[in-house]
């Protein structure tokens, strides 16, 4: 069974980047008929689609979140990664990486992050 | 964007009960890209239903989905006391995924 764990700073600055990586275990990044995404959740709200990416293709994007995301994989360590830049405080969430084929059917933990100065 | 509208916001019961809930999409799903999520507090969300009516692996028979195009139900046949929790509803037929704003399940 496929594991997933977010790892990153907790506390990020107004205006810096944020990037957070998500270690795969249990399974194969690169193994077809998946797609590897980054979601988050506002304090007490609902879910955010942030984008996803297949190990082999280009990634899609949030188009909210204007050109300030990028997502990536990066198969010899079998992670996926997530680069938010010029952050503001409503980046402050809880990120989740899932992994996605008919649905999202597995999830990390998710890690709490906090845009203050 | 596909919105989803879920209702209602919040759905009282009792254990043994029947929950119903809705999802309305802005536009049709195609393919009835459609699934359901629970979750708990301080939990990940759970993958319940993919494909508007296929149980995911391991998920009780009591959840069951339903609807095609822009109008899908999640019912609970009979409320275990497991499952009060938050649903969400999501669309993964269209980018950007769009996620429903969730209904809460608590006990009356």
């Amino acid at each position: 069974q496929v594991q997933l764990q977010e790892s990153g700073p907790g506390l990020v600055k107004p205006s810096q980047n944020l990037s957070l990586t998500c270690s795969v275990s249990g399974g194969s990044i690169s193994s077809g008929g998946h797609y590897w995404s980054w979601i988050r959740q506002h304090p007490g709200k609902g879910l955010e689609w942030i984008g996803h990416i297949f190990y082999s293709g280009s990634p899609y994007y949030n188009p909210s979140l204007r050109g300030r995301v990028n997502i990536s994989v990066d198969t010899s360590r079998n992670e996926l990664s997530l680069k938010l830049s010029s952050v503001t405080d409503a980046d402050t969430a809880l990120y989740y990486c899932a992994r996605g084929a008919r649905g999202t059917d597995s999830w990390g933990q998710g890690i709490p992050v906090t845009v203050s100065s | 964007d596909i919105v989803l509208t879920q209702s209602p916001g919040t759905l009282s019961l009792s254990p043994g009960e029947r929950a119903t809930l809705s999802c309305r999409a802005s536009q049709s799903v195609t393919r009835n890209y459609l699934a359901w999520y629970q979750q708990k507090p301080g939990q990940a969300p759970r993958l319940l239903i993919y494909g508007a009516s296929s149980r995911a692996t391991g998920i009780p028979d009591r959840f069951s989905g339903s609807g095609s195009g822009t109008d899908f139900t999640l019912t609970i046949s009979r409320l275990e006391p497991e499952d009060f929790a938050v649903y969400y509803c999501q669309q993964y037929a269209n980018s950007p995924i769009t996620f429903g704003h969730g209904t809460k399940v608590d006990t009356k």
